[in-house]
């Protein structure tokens, strides 16, 4: 079956721009992460869904960024007033529940740059 | 102190050596524990979980000291294949976050 899919896999945008990164879990998979990763670093935890709901939104950074889930599913990160050092992977990960052994399945990332 | 610590790296060893990776962690009341893998400009991938006995997966054994707050990755046999990036991760108090160490590259060599 399909894995996560995320799109665009690229974005180029010029600093204040305003972006949406979409991200497309696993059928039947109810909990949903977004990381982003910088170079030479680890994924950096930002919101959790579980549902269409936010479980976790800890980690995102600012108000620049918000990310929605609406019908439990597809899910978008969207950032507003791009700055450079928003410039990363944003990784979407999704598993099927929330039991703590449940494995993560990573989509493949979208690489932001913000010139 | 980061929430997960690992061994800064990179490790370079030859094919068939045997190599470990060392992960500490801050949070006492962590629930779960990984390693995950990463090639270069790829996504992460499950390598194996860390259960409280330690726990083997063929050429690969992971170990947890919960009293010490510590994390191992033993990878025996190396292969020319196992090039890459283990990242060491910590699943919180709360089971609603994971986090991740920076990552210990490894290279095997010819």
């Amino acid at each position: 079956g399909a894995g996560v899919s995320q799109t665009p896999s690229n974005k180029v945008t010029e600093k204040g721009k305003y972006v949406e990164l979409r991200c497309d879990p696993i059928s039947g998979h109810t909990a949903l992460y977004w990381y982003r990763q910088s170079l030479g670093q680890g994924p950096e935890f930002l919101i959790y869904f579980q549902g269409t709901g936010a479980a976790d939104d800890s980690g995102l950074p600012n108000d620049r960024f918000f990310a929605v889930r609406p019908e439990g599913s597809v899910s978008t990160l969207k950032i507003q007033r791009t700055e450079r050092g928003d410039s990363a992977v944003y990784l979407c990960a999704s598993s099927l529940d929330v039991g703590i052994y449940n494995e993560q399945f990573f989509g493949p990332g979208t690489r932001l740059t913000v010139l | 102190r980061k929430e997960v610590e690992q061994d800064p790296g990179p490790f370079n060893v030859p094919e068939g050596a045997t190599v470990a990776f060392n992960c500490t962690y801050s949070n006492s009341a962590s629930q779960s524990f990984f390693w995950y893998r990463q090639d270069c400009r790829k996504e992460p991938k499950l390598l194996m979980s860390v259960y409280s006995s330690g726990n083997e997966d063929g050429r690969f054994t992971a170990q947890l000291n919960r009293a010490s707050q510590y994390i191992s990755l033993l990878i025996r046999d190396s292969k020319l294949s196992d090039s890459a990036t283990y990242l060491c991760v910590v699943r919180g108090p709360s089971g609603q976050n994971f986090v991740f160490g920076p990552g210990t590259r490894l290279s095997v060599l010819p």
